[in-house]
């Protein structure tokens, strides 16, 4: 069974430039989450679709992020314009109907 | 507020011993916790869950035990072995299982020595 699968694996771009992040989530996993981890932090949820439909964005600072999950399958994740701060890698995730999570690799983005 | 707390960043475990990683929680709520393992440059894997009416859950070589009167859980490695090199994640969720809001500590590197 393929795995969550992510790209790019790495970015570099300056400050308030834009960069998006592509996430391919495990085939018939309905629910699909993006997380932001910090250098020396735990994972932090952004946004969390449930086929195309967003259940939580709560801590997604929109102001300058946006994600989409068009059809229920693949989603992306954008930044406009990017900040210092947003320099962390970018983790997608979908879940099994019992609940288990699965990660990809994420996208490491280095803002400069 | 860090409702996750891995007040360890780090820690060195000889092979062949008995690895013990913490977490505390703040979060009353909270009834159901995980353990992820992380590789460098990959993405965390799930490797053991324990629901709060439980105190202890085991598979393998991995056990987690969880006292929720001191809102304290840990995860018990033995024998540890050179691969349980990895940073560990706790996290919790007040969804009653599975993986819709989950709350991240920050993370112990454990490194086993040969």
């Amino acid at each position: 069974e393929a795995g969550v699968a992510q790209s790019p694996r790495y970015k570099i771009i300056e400050k308030r430039q834009s960069v998006a992040f592509w996430c391919n989530p495990i085939s018939g996993h309905a629910t699909l989450y993006w997380y932001q981890q910090i250098l020396g932090q735990g994972p932090k949820l952004l946004i969390q679709f449930q086929n195309n439909g967003v259940v939580d964005d709560s801590q997604l600072p929109k102001d300058r992020f946006s994600a989409e999950r068009l059809k229920g399958v693949d989603s992306t994740l954008k930044i406009q314009p990017a900040k210092l701060e947003d320099s962390a890698v970018y983790l997608c995730a979908s879940s099994s109907r019992d609940g288990k999570l699965f990660f990809g690799s994420g996208t490491q983005l280095s803002v400069l | 507020d860090q409702q996750v707390k891995q007040n360890s960043p780090s820690l060195s475990v000889q092979e062949g011993r008995i690895s013990i990683l913490n977490c505390d929680y703040t979060n009353s709520m909270f009834d159901y916790f995980l353990w992820y393992k992380k590789y460098p440059a990959e993405g965390p894997t799930f490797l053991i869950s324990i629901s709060s009416i439980k105190d202890k859950n085991e598979d393998g070589r991995f056990t987690v035990f969880l006292n929720k009167s001191a809102k304290h859980l840990s995860l018990h490695i033995v024998p540890s072995q050179p691969g349980d090199s990895a940073v560990y994640f706790c996290a919790a969720s007040d969804g009653g299982g599975g993986a819709d809001g989950l709350t991240f500590g920050k993370g112990t590197h454990l490194i086993i020595q040969p």
